[in-house]
């Protein structure tokens, strides 16, 4: 079975530090992974996803993401928020799109 | 590109009142759309997975009378929500699949369901 997991509830960041979102897997065999964004009373955005490859991938809005196989870990980061960036962020893991529960992200100034 | 809508975005109904929300797919085919009920503070729950031109596959616990599903196309699937009632408020997404991107999913911008 999969399973995603997102240790951290809550995470709060001075605008301009940097951000890191941790999110552990489960799977068998080499998973497609996701990170979507989701802002009050919206929709998903897809920041980024990993196939295969270069395990570093690069997103929009200047996310990247680092796949460790050995970790079962893919842990979205960002050099220097913005307060724009202050939402819920959820990694998922595919074929079955399983979701973590959620990072919520609050940016202070 | 990818570009999923859902219509209504939000709407408040009477209880024992049907409920229909449509997702489409504006600018890719989708064989595979899904519908997610996301409760406030929560991630989202996956309610059912449907292919065009087949029976939807309700995931466990998911009524299937209640929340029926059509996907009549590869740009179109519904999600009617029958005889609400107060418990069956939520914030509802769909997201759609397309053929030759691998697994990505690509999300609505939800419904919100209020029954009074």
């Amino acid at each position: 079975a999969q399973s995603v997991t997102q240790p951290d509830i809550h995470i709060t960041v001075s605008e301009g530090a940097s951000l890191e979102l941790r999110c552990n897997y489960s799977y068998g065999a080499t998973p497609y992974l996701f990170w979507y964004v989701q802002s009050p009373g919206q929709g998903l955005q897809l920041l980024l996803k990993y196939f295969s490859g270069d395990t570093l991938v690069q997103g929009i809005k200047g996310f990247e993401a680092e796949f460790k196989r050995s970790q079962s870990s893919f842990n979205l980061r960002k050099p220097s928020v913005h307060w724009s960036d202050a939402a819920e962020y959820f990694c998922a893991v595919a074929p079955r799109l399983s979701f973590g529960a959620g990072t919520t992200v609050t940016v202070r100034a | 590109g990818a570009v999923v809508s859902q219509h209504p975005s939000w709407v408040i109904c009477k209880s024992g009142t049907s409920v229909k929300i449509e997702c489409r797919s504006l600018d890719f085919q989708a064989t595979t759309m899904f519908w997610y009920r996301q409760f406030p503070k929560q991630s989202l729950m996956l309610m059912a997975t449907s292919n065009e031109g087949s029976k939807a596959t309700y995931e466990q616990g998911v009524e299937k009378d209640k929340f029926l599903i059509n996907h009549a196309s590869l740009t179109l699937s519904t999600l009617t929500v029958t005889s609400a009632h107060p418990e069956d408020s939520s914030f509802y997404i769909c997201s759609a699949r397309s053929v030759g991107v691998g697994e990505t999913q690509y999300f609505g911008p939800g419904t919100r369901l209020l029954v009074l």
